[in-house]
């Protein structure tokens, strides 16, 4: 089954309390990037990756870090959260760019709350 | 650069009535269109899209959207909904030169009465 897998679902953590939510996709996708969604904003990219190795921030970066070692996996980092990073947290995977007929596969998301 | 206008964050509807969720979209250059889907507590699916040829698409659970270039809006529509179609919708646009960068609108948040 095509999936995105996310983890955890949910997180409360504490103020700069390092953590790492991961993301993994079995479809062999090149494009992944990470989404914050956030009541009447709707989603805003955070970082995105084109293929392994290469990452490129997105509207909102400050504050995050993400890396590309594998092809399947794109963890997102928060190396000091703030309560402004309270919010939801989807990561997504698609075909290259390019490629016209594009679907994004989005995970089930990660509720984040720093306190 | 590209911005999508969902005007409408919450549309309350009675069971079997028909409804429309509107979406207007801005950009310098031609775009593909899309509706998600977000039913509570998961992540989001693909509704429909547009990216060429006929301008009405139909996509999955009885929904259709219209591609209008003159009016630039891509308005989701569904004659008779159900209450499972209780969800959020979101639309969103990619740049059709290239780039998968997904911008959305705000969501809109689709509420069926019994």
């Amino acid at each position: 089954e095509a999936q995105v897998t996310q983890n955890p679902r949910y997180l409360i953590t504490v103020t700069g309390k390092k953590l790492t939510v991961t993301c993994s996709q079995n479809m062999n996708h090149e494009y992944m990037s990470w989404y914050r969604q956030d009541p009447g904003l709707g989603l805003r990219q955070i970082y995105y990756s084109m293929n392994v190795e290469v990452t490129d921030k997105g509207d909102v970066p400050e504050g995050y870090k993400v890396s590309r070692k594998e092809k399947r996996n794109f963890p997102l980092i928060l190396e000091s959260p703030s309560p402004n990073q309270t919010s939801l947290y989807f990561c997504a995977s698609s075909l290259s760019r390019g490629v016209p007929n594009t679907e994004a596969f989005f995970g089930q998301g990660t509720r984040l709350t720093v306190v | 650069a590209q911005s999508v206008t969902q005007l409408d964050s919450q549309v309350p509807v009675f069971e079997e009535a028909p409804v429309e969720l509107r979406c207007n979209y801005s950009s310098s250059v031609s775009v593909y269109l899309f509706w998600y889907v977000q039913y509570p507590n998961q992540g989001l699916q693909l509704l429909l899209k547009y990216l060429s040829g006929s301008t009405l698409v139909k996509g999955i659970n009885g929904f259709e959207a219209e591609f209008n270039k003159s009016q630039t809006s891509f308005h989701l529509r569904k004659p008779s909904v159900h209450i499972s179609d209780t969800a959020e919708y979101f639309c969103a646009v990619i740049p059709t030169g290239g780039g998968n960068k997904l911008t959305f609108g705000t969501g809109t948040q689709l509420k069926v009465e019994l």
